[in-house]
C-alpha cells in the first residue's frame, strides 16, 4: 500500500540554522510527491512539489529531491526564518487513485 | 489568485444532529476531496468527486456521509447524525486533474466542527 511517514516534531531551530526534515515514503505505483505547509490557523498551502525520480522541487528558498533509491523527499532550507515556523506535511499521490496520503505532520519552531 | 472557499470556519453541533459543510472549489477545477484532521492527529482521506460521482471513498466514508455537488460551484459534506468522534477539521480540496500526474491539490482553510 501507499503510505508517508516523517520525522516526529517538533523541531526547534534558530533563526538562519539550515533545516532538514525527513520524509519517507512505500508506493506501489510511481508517485508525485508533495510538501504543504500550515501556518496557524490557516489551511494546507502547497510548497513544493516533484513529479519523477530525481527532480527536485523548489520554493521560497525550500528543496526537496525526489530520491527513488532511497523512497526519500527530504525538505531541506540553507537559513530559515521566525516566518517559516508552521506545520509541514509531506503527501504523496500515486495518480491512480486520486487521494493523496500525507505524512503525519513536522511542527517546526524557529526562535529569533 | 484563485483559491477554495470554505463555510463556516467553525461549526459546533449536539450529537446526533445533521451537518452540512460547504466549500467553493477553484472554479475550473474538475476533481474535488474531502479530508478531515483530528487533532494532532494526520490528514485523512474521506472521498474524492469527479463528474458528479463518487470516484473513491475511504473506510470512514461510512453511510453516515454524504457528498453532493448541487450546483455548478458549492460541493458540500454532510453527515446525517453526528458522533462524537465526528468532531475534526475538514478540508475540502480541488484540482485541475489528477495528483499522479504532478497536479497538487488545492485546500481551503478547512472548518472546525464540534460535536457536543
Amino acid at each position: 500500500g501507499n503510505s508517508v511517514t516523517q520525522m516526529e516534531g517538533p523541531v526547534t531551530l534558530s533563526e538562519e540554522a539550515f533545516l532538514t526534515i525527513n520524509c519517507t515514503y512505500t508506493a506501489t505505483g510511481y508517485p508525485s510527491l508533495f510538501w504543504y505547509v500550515q501556518y496557524p490557523g490557516e489551511g494546507l498551502q502547497l510548497l513544493l512539489k516533484a513529479t519523477k525520480a530525481d527532480d527536485k522541487g523548489s520554493n521560497k528558498g525550500f528543496e526537496a529531491t525526489y530520491r527513488k533509491e532511497t523512497t526519500s523527499f527530504h525538505l531541506e532550507k540553507g537559513s530559515v526564518q521566525v516566518s517559516d515556523s508552521a506545520v509541514y506535511f509531506c503527501a504523496l499521490s500515486d495518480g491512480y487513485f486520486n487521494k493523496f496520503y500525507f505524512g503525519s505532520g513536522t511542527k517546526l519552531n524557529v526562535k529569533p | 489568485e484563485p483559491e477554495v472557499t470554505q463555510t463556516p470556519s467553525h461549526q459546533v453541533t449536539q450529537m446526533g444532529q445533521e451537518v452540512i459543510l460547504r466549500c467553493v472549489p477553484i472554479s475550473n477545477h474538475l476533481y474535488f476531496y474531502w479530508y478531515r484532521q483530528i487533532l494532532g492527529q494526520k490528514v485523512e482521506f474521506l472521498v474524492s468527486f469527479y463528474n458528479n460521482e463518487i470516484s473513491e471513498k475511504s473506510e470512514i466514508f461510512d453511510d453516515q456521509f454524504s457528498v453532493e455537488r448541487p450546483d455548478g460551484s458549492n460541493f458540500t459534506l454532510k453527515i446525517r447524525s453526528t458522533k462524537l468522534e465526528d468532531s475534526a477539521m475538514y478540508f475540502c480540496a480541488s484540482s485541475v486533474g489528477v495528483g499522479g500526474s504532478g497536479q497538487p491539490q488545492h485546500f481551503g482553510d478547512g472548518t472546525r466542527l464540534s460535536i457536543l
